[in-house]
């Protein structure tokens, strides 16, 4: 079975803090993706990365980053948190889908941020 | 970027009941994918959707492709508790590699 694992299910931080939030999968997949998740809101993408070292920026990248070292890992980074980025964050990753795009998503089990 | 939009946002159904949620797109769709959310659970992979008109069930869960490619709708019929959770549709955009997803529509169930 796909395993995507997020390093941490709650966090609290205060603003102004650095933040880690860590996803490894273990399926050898190319393509991995951060979201939010917020109510009424869906998910939104904040950056995807579809090989390692290369990212792209999703729909709300404004105070994010990532970092793709790895095939396996995908880390997403709010350098200075703020209070609107209290939120749950989903990491997922698929196979390289060719020209139909990417398949289907595995989820993580989510990390819950929150910014105080 | 561009959010697909699902309506309706919320649902409330006696079991046994139908259950339609539609996700529409002003552009044309390269394909279509759908996922169920469980209450404090995450996203989980239902169906993908390529063909115009295409049309695909598993159990009590149809889902369809519109023939312009521009809309797609799951229907479940005859609802069980069971299928409780927010109901995502996600699209292909930004040149093959990023998933945007819908807004989601929340199913409850009431016996």
């Amino acid at each position: 079975d796909v395993k995507v694992t997020q390093s941490s299910r709650y966090l609290v931080k205060r603003t102004g803090e650095k933040v880690f939030l860590e996803c490894v999968q273990d399926m050898d997949h190319e393509n991995m993706f951060w979201y939010r998740q917020d109510p009424g809101l869906g998910l939104r993408l904040i950056y995807f990365s579809y090989d390692v070292k290369m990212k792209e920026k999703g729909d709300i990248p404004e105070g994010y980053s990532v970092s793709r070292e790895k095939k396996e890992r995908f880390s997403l980074i709010l350098e200075s948190a703020s209070t609107n980025q209290t939120s749950m964050y989903l990491c997922a990753s698929t196979y390289g889908g060719g020209r139909g795009g990417p398949g289907e998503l595995f989820f993580g089990e989510g990390s819950r941020l929150t910014v105080l | 970027g561009q959010q697909v939009m699902q309506i309706p946002q919320y649902q409330h159904v006696q079991e046994g009941e139908d259950f339609t949620t539609y996700c529409n797109s002003s552009t044309t769709l390269s394909n279509i994918q759908w996922y169920k959310q469980r209450p404090g659970g995450h996203p989980v992979f239902l169906i993908q959707l390529v063909k115009s008109g295409e049309v695909k069930k598993q159990k009590r869960l149809t889902f369809q492709f519109g023939e312009a490619k521009k809309n797609s709708s799951l229907h479940i019929t005859a609802t069980q508790t069971t299928d409780v959770g927010t109901y995502f549709c996600a699209r292909v955009t930004g040149g093959g590699n990023k998933l945007t997803f819908g807004t989601g529509t929340q199913l409850k169930v009431e016996l």
